[in-house]
């Protein structure tokens, strides 16, 4: 029953260096979404994937590049790390049915610190 | 500007108590607005969404588009309570806003 899993759960990096956080579902989910959150704040959305093969830039995509491998899976990238970008990544999914809203599904999160 | 307000960070109230966290949101268009709660060690989960118009743990919250809030209320709280609170406004289908969360503490 696992839901949503991110790896890793802690990482450090010096700025400048490359990164991929890696994002699985098992629900059979249409949708997976990245958000970033810092203190004192929201969540805000970095990208989503409605669907398999598809990706769209959310409210704060600058840094990142995503890949939605298939449908269980959507990785989030940093090319070229900075401190700004010091934060708390959390993936989700939901199920898209229709054009219906369905409340997302999140994984524990990723805490990434850059030096 | 699309925007979700919740504007206490921290609420404090003794078990048993009546609790309201407040939500305000900012959309033009038709909400489609949800409250989810992070436990201690657990993942942020959806609680409860306005479309569905039901109590969960005692939980209940009402949309008033007039006011444009979407208060969270619980007429008596329980120590299992104490949690992060989020509000957040779905829009376009995708995209979800979420307020910067309210801690509440419930004291025995």
């Amino acid at each position: 029953n696992a839901g949503v899993t991110q790896t890793p759960k802690f990482q450090v990096l010096k700025t400048g260096q490359s990164m991929t956080l890696q994002c699985a579902q098992d629900m059979n989910h249409n949708s997976m979404y990245w958000y970033r959150q810092d203190p004192g704040m929201g969540l805000r959305l970095i990208y989503y994937s409605a669907s398999e093969g598809t990706t769209d830039k959310g409210e704060v995509p600058n840094g990142y590049n995503v890949s939605r491998l298939n449908k269980r899976e959507f990785s989030l990238r940093l090319e070229s790390a900075a401190p700004s970008q010091t934060s708390v990544y959390f993936c989700a999914s939901s199920e898209q049915a229709g054009g219906a809203t369905q409340p997302q599904h999140f994984g524990d999160g990723t805490r990434l610190s850059i030096l | 500007a699309q925007r979700v307000t919740q504007p206490e960070k921290l609420l404090s109230v003794f078990k048993g108590a009546p609790v309201e966290l407040k939500c305000n949101y900012s959309y033009s268009g038709s909400p489609e607005l949800f409250w989810y709660v992070q436990y201690s060690r657990q993942r942020l989960q959806l609680l409860l969404r306005h479309i569905s118009r039901e109590s969960i743990k005692g939980f209940t919250a009402d949309l008033n588009k007039g006011e444009t809030s979407f208060h969270l209320k619980k007429p008596f709280a329980q120590e299992e309570d104490s949690a992060m609170y989020y509000c957040a406004l779905q829009t376009g289908g995708f995209k979800t806003i979420f307020g910067a969360g309210t801690r509440l503490f419930v004291k025995a």
